[in-house]
C-alpha cells in the first residue's frame, strides 16, 4: 500500500530539547516536502526536497532543518525547539512529473512547552 | 500566495450533488488543476486533478472550463463523511510553485 508514514504521531517536550519527526513513503518518489499547519493559517510549507541531496527552504523555514539522504527519507529536525513551533506537521511526497498528486502523512503534533 | 480563489463555506443536503467552484484566473499553460481534501486534523486526500479536459474518478468530477479560469469540483453523491475542508490549487510540484489556500468548508448535512 503506498504510504507517506510520519513518526511521532504526538509529542509533547520542552523548549531547547532537540526533536526529529521522521517521514518515510515507499513510493520511490522524488519530491517530498513538509508543511505545518496552524489555526487560521493554513498549510505553509518549510521545507521541500526535489531529490537525494537536494532540499531548498519553503516559505516558513526559520527554526527547521532537513536531509535527504536516501530517496524514501525525509526527516524534519527542531535543533532548538520554541513554543512558536507548536503545530501540526504534514509531510508529503509526490513523483517527478508535475502531473501526479502529493500524497501526505497522517500528520505529527507536536507541542513545545 | 494560493493563485486560486473559494468561497469559505458551503453546504449540502446528504444524496445531494456538491458543487464546489474554484477560480484559477492567472493560470498558465501548464499548470495543472489539483483538489485535496482535508477532513478534521487529517493529512490532506488527493482526490482528483486535470489540465484541460473533464475528469471523473471514483470520488468525484472535475469541470474545467474551456478557457481554464475556474473549474468545480463535484461530488455526485455527496454524505456525511463528505464534510471537510477541500483545496483547489494550480500548479506543477515539481516547480514547487502549489500553494494551499484557505480552502471552502463543506458541511454535508442530514
Amino acid at each position: 500500500e503506498a504510504q507517506v508514514t510520519q513518526n511521532p504521531r504526538y509529542l509533547i517536550t520542552v523548549t531547547g530539547k532537540k526533536l526529529t519527526v521522521t517521514c518515510s513513503q515507499n513510493m520511490n518518489h522524488e519530491y517530498m516536502s513538509w508543511y505545518r499547519q496552524d489555526p487560521g493559517l493554513g498549510l505553509r510549507q518549510i521545507y521541500y526536497s526535489m531529490n537525494v541531496e537536494v532540499t531548498d527552504k519553503g516559505d516558513v523555514p526559520e527554526g527547521y532543518k532537513v536531509s535527504r539522504k536516501e530517496k524514501r527519507n525525509f526527516p524534519l529536525i527542531l535543533e532548538s525547539p520554541s513554543p512558536n513551533q507548536t503545530s501540526l506537521y504534514f509531510c508529503a511526497s509526490g513523483g517527478r512529473a508535475g502531473n501526479q498528486p502529493q500524497h501526505f502523512g497522517d500528520g505529527t503534533r507536536l507541542s513545545i512547552l | 500566495d494560493a493563485k486560486t480563489t473559494q468561497p469559505p463555506s458551503m453546504d449540502c443536503a446528504e444524496g445531494r450533488a456538491a458543487n464546489l467552484p474554484c477560480n484559477h484566473s492567472t493560470i498558465s499553460g501548464n499548470e495543472y488543476v489539483y483538489w485535496y481534501r482535508q477532513i478534521h486534523s487529517q493529512g490532506p486526500q488527493y482526490i482528483i486533478h486535470g489540465l484541460k479536459n473533464n475528469e471523473t474518478n471514483e470520488m468525484a468530477s472535475l469541470i474545467i472550463t474551456e478557457d481554464r479560469k475556474s473549474s468545480t469540483l463535484i461530488l455526485p453523491h455527496a454524505t456525511l463523511r463528505d464534510t471537510a475542508v477541500y483545496y483547489c490549487i494550480v500548479g506543477q510540484y515539481n516547480n514547487n510553485d502549489m500553494r494551499f489556500g484557505a480552502g471552502t468548508r463543506l458541511t454535508v448535512k442530514p
